[in-house]
């Protein structure tokens, strides 16, 4: 079984409507990411959790919230979807520690299209 | 204003050469760099790192080098099989104890048998 997962994998929906994107981990990992992929902008930052009582802003989280329900759950909403936030949004983990950045697993992503 | 670059969006080499992949970064306060692999239809992977006070760390086919003054790194896989064809996101984080991570734009790497 995959360590991170997301769901949905894929999803079309229109403008306006309220989006849930919903992670899960059994890594046991503390810290929590969301990331969206666009083509041609590489990998960006939107929410990140380094516990459960811990959320922070990443580069682009206008338009997003998210919610930290448990260690292993970290979800992104999109409370009202817009075109330009079709893309492929990836969750990914890691666990506690000094020195070196601990490596981040990613999930398989998920594709969202907004109509 | 973009703190990590890959400037080729694409790169093609044949089976059994050295495939290098560059990155430049702008930021001095980055003290690690990382570079993660990512195949279709999967999340990216973690491939190799650095920290910005060594100049080359190597792992197996896999090789870093990092010139610090020009603000410069690249991947070295010697020799290129198939199976690395796949997009190359260099990465890096700033000094701080965060563990954000600003990743670049991603170079494709086709290896042709």
């Amino acid at each position: 079984d995959a360590d991170v997962t997301q769901t949905p994998r894929n999803r079309i929906t229109k403008t306006g409507k309220r989006i849930m994107l919903e992670c899960s981990q059994t890594k046991g990992h503390d810290r929590m990411y969301w990331y969206r992929q666009d083509p041609g902008l590489g990998l960006r930052l939107i929410y990140y959790s380094f516990d459960v009582k811990d959320i922070n802003k990443g580069e682009i989280s206008d338009g997003y919230s998210v919610s930290r329900q448990a260690q292993a759950k970290f979800s992104l909403s999109l409370e009202s979807a817009i075109p330009n936030q079709t893309a492929l949004y990836f969750c990914a983990t890691s666990d506690l520690g000094q020195g070196a950045p601990r490596e981040q697993f990613f999930g398989p992503g998920t594709r969202l299209t907004v109509l | 204003d973009q703190q990590v670059k890959q400037n080729s969006p694409s790169l093609s080499v044949q089976e059994g050469r050295i495939s290098i992949l560059n990155c430049d970064y702008t930021n001095s306060m980055f003290d690690y760099f990382l570079w993660y692999k990512k195949y279709p239809a999967e999340g990216p992977t973690f491939l190799i790192s650095i920290s910005s006070i060594k100049d080359k760390n190597e792992d197996g086919r896999f090789t870093v080098f990092l010139n610090k003054s020009a603000k410069h790194l690249s991947l070295h896989i010697v020799p290129s099989q198939p199976g690395d064809s796949a997009v190359y996101f260099c990465a890096a984080r700033s000094s701080g104890g965060s563990e954000k991570l600003v990743f670049g734009k991603g170079t494709k790497l086709t290896v042709n048998p």
